[in-house]
């Protein structure tokens, strides 16, 4: 019972292809995120969700588009990838003591 | 702006040894700080928090941090170091909306 889950765990893909990652957790958390991990391990938030409005979209390209289609999903989209977008994207959700609880990652390789 | 940072990017100790994973943090008003691990090809995962209280919060797998507000550090220590303790740690403070990490210290206790 993965309390926070992402599909899927690698991802390799071409330059100029459109992917998508999907998240759900089942903890009943109302604020779901996206981060991005580069290869030097620094963890940037990209976007948050509440209750599926967004609520934080911080300096992302347009190519990234988050949806949320009900507060336990958290999918992101990413359109004409780039090799720079080759990084471990990871999921989480936010407890009401501000426990952020991490899914496993999906590793994103573009070649 | 709520910050926190993390001044050594790795740290080195012998098994049985205590260890230190240094934080300092930059808030206005009172902060609330976190420690996380990060284990190789995993999502974080939460070891601790502060928010009000005592100033030594127990955590973890063992796992201590103390509060210090004259120094404005939350340090993360472990009396008796063991090898499965090699992993990235962060520190992080909570923001109005997310939560900022620092940049990560890597762990790694030798036997």
């Amino acid at each position: 019972d993965t309390a926070v889950s992402q599909t899927p765990k690698y991802l390799v893909t071409q330059m100029g292809n459109d992917k998508s990652i999907k998240c759900e957790q089942n903890l009943g958390h109302d604020t779901m995120y996206w981060y991005k991990q580069d290869s030097k391990k620094f963890l940037k938030i990209m976007f948050s969700y509440n209750n599926k409005e967004l609520i934080i979209n911080e300096t992302v390209p347009n190519r990234f588009s988050p949806k949320s289609p009900d507060k336990a999903h958290l999918n992101l989209h990413i359109n004409s990838l780039e090799l720079g977008d080759s990084a471990v994207y990871f999921c989480a959700s936010r407890d009401i003591f501000y426990e952020q609880y991490f899914g496993p990652g999906t590793r994103l390789t573009v070649t | 702006a709520q910050s926190v940072a993390q001044p050594e990017d790795q740290v080195n100790v012998a098994e049985g040894n205590p260890l230190t994973v240094k934080c300092t943090y930059s808030v206005s008003g009172n902060p609330y700080l976190f420690w996380y691990v990060q284990y190789p090809n995993r999502g974080l995962q939460f070891l601790l928090k502060y928010i009000t209280g005592d100033n030594l919060v127990k955590g973890s797998y063992g796992f201590e941090a103390e509060f210090n507000k004259s120094q404005t550090s939350f340090h993360l220590k472990k009396p008796s170091a063991l090898v499965s303790d090699s992993a990235l740690y962060f520190c992080a403070v909570r923001r109005t909306l997310d939560m900022r990490f620092g940049a990560g210290t890597r762990l790694t206790v030798k036997p």
